[in-house]
């Protein structure tokens, strides 16, 4: 079955940092391209950033960029988000979210639980 | 504001047919698949249709997409009182707003 746990959320003061974890398993990893995907609380759904199969390809969007990076292990089957500089409207529930083929382009088909940022201003 | 417009609310009683829309542009719907996620009250989305019309293993036959132009719909029939959740359209976009562009977002309330 495939399984993503997220971790590494919590309440950071803004400016400061925080580094969220996507630990999967069911699946070959490296395979796969993931995403990261928040929620606002109330509001919908907002793609932040992606990754590909091997790491090499990755995307941020505007609101973020500069201040998060996205990478993968791929020998721990563990994908990252590294927050920096992180703002009040940052908070949110960050989903992991696995693409249904080697490049971010293809839709997300499997999602983890998620796990929730708050930034206190 | 989102990229992709979608009404906030719809709503029907057990066993009618409803539908939710979502309206987009060139560079995302016109150009590239349509897919749609259901989000139950606190829980994470689940991939409900991808490429247009297409339902991953377990999805039920009630649940159908479609898509013409630069819009898309998500129909439900045999409403159920299971069915009641937030239900997101998400389109790849082809300009610098994208790529993933999704949906504000329906709240389907069974009646």
């Amino acid at each position: 079955e495939v399984q993503l746990l997220e971790s590494g959320g919590g309440l950071v003061q803004s400016g400061g940092s925080l580094r969220l974890s996507c630990a999967a398993s069911g699946f070959t990893f490296s395979n796969y391209a993931m995403s990261w995907v928040r929620q606002a609380p109330g509001k919908g759904l907002e793609w932040v950033s992606g990754i590909s199969g091997s790491g090499g390809n990755t995307y941020h969007a505007d609101s973020v960029k500069g201040r998060f990076t996205i990478s993968r292990d791929n020998s721990k089957n563990t994908l990252y988000l590294q927050m920096n500089s992180l703002r009040a409207e940052d908070t949110a529930v960050y989903y992991c979210a696995k693409s249904a083929a080697y490049s971010y382009a293809y839709y997300m088909d499997v999602w983890g639980k998620g796990t929730t940022v708050t930034v206190s201003s | 504001q989102s990229v992709l417009t979608q009404p906030p609310s719809a709503s029907g009683t057990p066993g009618q047919r409803v539908t939710i829309s979502c309206s987009g542009s060139s560079s995302n719907i016109g150009s590239n698949t349509v897919n749609w996620y259901q989000q139950l009250p606190g829980t994470a989305p689940k991939l409900l249709i991808y490429s247009n019309n297409q339902r991953p293993s377990g999805v039920p036959d009630r649940f159908s997409g479609s898509k013409s132009g630069t819009s898309a719909s998500l129909a439900i029939s045999g409403l159920r009182s299971e069915d009641e959740a937030d239900y997101y359209c998400a389109a790849w976009d082809d300009s610098l707003s994208g790529p993933w562009v999704f949906g504000g977002g329906t709240k389907l309330t069974v009646l």
